[in-house]
């Protein structure tokens, strides 16, 4: 079983929708969970840390279920420069493990 | 699904030493290879792109004659750390696009390298 699963997509949603990704890990050691942002042939650039309180930062809202070991992105009032691969990162250990990241275009 | 195995996971080497570090494509051809650091509570920061056959794209700021990268085959790319120091200690990734579209960006698991 892979570290890190994740609905690779494609998500196509219209302007000003609320959109929903998640991810698996099969580690219930893994300490940290990230989400990175991708642009085409750009490198991934860190989206926000996820906390088991949960954590949001404006429009994105992160959760982490450690019970059922996944981690969830909330995008509310999508923006068209929301369209990108959205990549969850789990860290176990010394370990960074990547999910293959959700496609998300946002269509106007 | 595409899997890049990257290996070692970890290393410690003696400063001055170098390092040789593999990703390689297991079941997709990485035509395009990224190679990724990360320093400790920072983001992943593009190193270095490159393409099957071609030398490869350094980003500013890279030292290309001290982080060499190897791309001779599809399944294949290398990152050797020349004369490694304690600065080149970091968390470093690759990351493969392959002949298959929808696979887009598979990462290997990382490699965590310190020197001492």
């Amino acid at each position: 079983r892979k570290e890190v699963e994740q609905d690779p997509g494609p998500f196509n949603v219209p302007e000003g929708a609320t959109v929903a990704f998640n991810c698996t890990y099969s580690n219930s050691a893994s300490q940290s969970f990230f989400w990175y942002r991708q642009d085409c042939r750009k490198e991934p650039k860190l989206l926000m840390s996820v906390y088991s309180s949960g954590n949001e930062d404006g429009r994105f809202t992160a959760q982490l279920n450690r019970a059922s070991q996944y981690i969830s992105l909330l995008i509310r009032d999508s923006k068209l420069s929301d369209s990108a691969t959205y990549l969850c990162v789990v860290q176990t250990g010394n370990q960074f493990y990547f999910g293959t990241g959700t496609s998300l275009t946002v269509i106007p | 699904g595409a899997v890049v195995s990257q290996h070692p996971s970890r290393v410690i080497c003696k400063s001055g030493t170098s390092v040789k570090i593999e990703c390689r494509s297991l079941d997709f051809q990485a035509t395009t290879m990224f190679w990724y650091r990360q320093f400790p509570k920072q983001s992943l920061m593009l190193m270095a792109t490159s393409n099957e056959g071609s030398k490869a794209t350094y980003e500013q700021g890279v030292e290309k004659d001290k982080f060499l990268i190897n791309h001779a085959s599809l399944t294949l790319s290398t990152l050797t750390v020349t004369s490694a120091h304690p600065e080149d200690s970091s968390f470093y990734i690759c990351s493969a696009r392959g002949d298959r579209g929808g696979y887009g960006y598979t990462f290997g698991s990382g490699t965590r390298l310190t020197v001492v």
